[in-house]
């Protein structure tokens, strides 16, 4: 079985600040690692995925993540957060076998300041 | 636009009525997946299809959802009776199966939300 936890349901930082949005796995097998973006009444845009290629992975608008084995982390950041770039950040895991469901996190809301 | 929709966007409904919502994947995407998504936490996960076949079904499943994907294009997703606790969005997602392609990648489409008066 397999389990996502993100440390901090809620996250603010001013604009222009570094974004840090926590997330660490369980999962028995090797996994895959999904971070999505969820705006307000939206369904789930992807931001980047690992799927045991490079550690570093680089997503869309500037978002990266390093998959950290040691740690079973796969922590998202941001060097420098946009006033865009507040909604709600799932990280979700799959098992690299046949069904391939996703197990996510419940959530971070990342509010930026003005 | 060649994304996941779904339809309706909205529904109200009272206790005890039944609702259906239809899901159409991305066209050449084998699989398709139905999740459920409650205030404030993550999409759970309630079955899965790869072309007609469901594959999968979570315990979340109750025996009053039902599910179905009659020619491998769209599916449906009935409740029957439904009750307050139902009330929720409904996501679904579809991706490529393994070995059909070079992504795992699930593409959402903007969900179904359900309001049980």
């Amino acid at each position: 079985a397999q389990s996502v936890t993100q440390l901090g349901s809620h996250v603010s930082v001013s604009e222009g600040a570094l974004v840090l949005l926590r997330c660490n796995y369980s999962s028995s097998v090797p996994p895959y690692l999904f971070w999505y973006v969820q705006y307000p009444n939206q369904g789930l845009q992807l931001l980047l995925k690992y799927t045991s290629a490079a550690t570093l992975v680089k997503g869309i608008n500037g978002f990266e993540a390093e998959f950290k084995k040691s740690e079973t982390s796969f922590h998202l950041t941001k060097p420098s957060a946009h006033m865009s770039d507040a909604a709600e950040y799932f990280c979700a895991v799959s098992l690299s076998g046949s069904a391939r469901q996703l197990t996510f996190g419940s959530g971070t809301q990342l509010t930026v300041l003005p | 636009d060649t994304g996941v929709s779904q339809d309706p966007r909205h529904k109200i409904t009272k206790r005890g009525q039944n609702v259906t919502f239809r899901c159409d994947p991305i066209s050449e995407h084998n699989r398709l997946y139905w999740y459920r998504q409650t205030l404030g936490q993550g999409p759970e996960f309630l079955t899965y299809f790869q072309n007609e076949a469901q594959l999968e079904k979570s315990r979340l499943l109750s025996d009053r959802f039902s599910a179905e994907r009659p020619k491998g294009s769209f599916s449906t997703l009935e409740i029957q009776r439904t009750e307050q606790g139902d009330s929720a969005m409904y996501l679904c997602a579809s991706s490529l199966a393994p070995g059909s392609g070079p992504t795992d990648t699930q593409y959402f489409g903007p969900g179904t939300r359900l309001t049980v008066l």
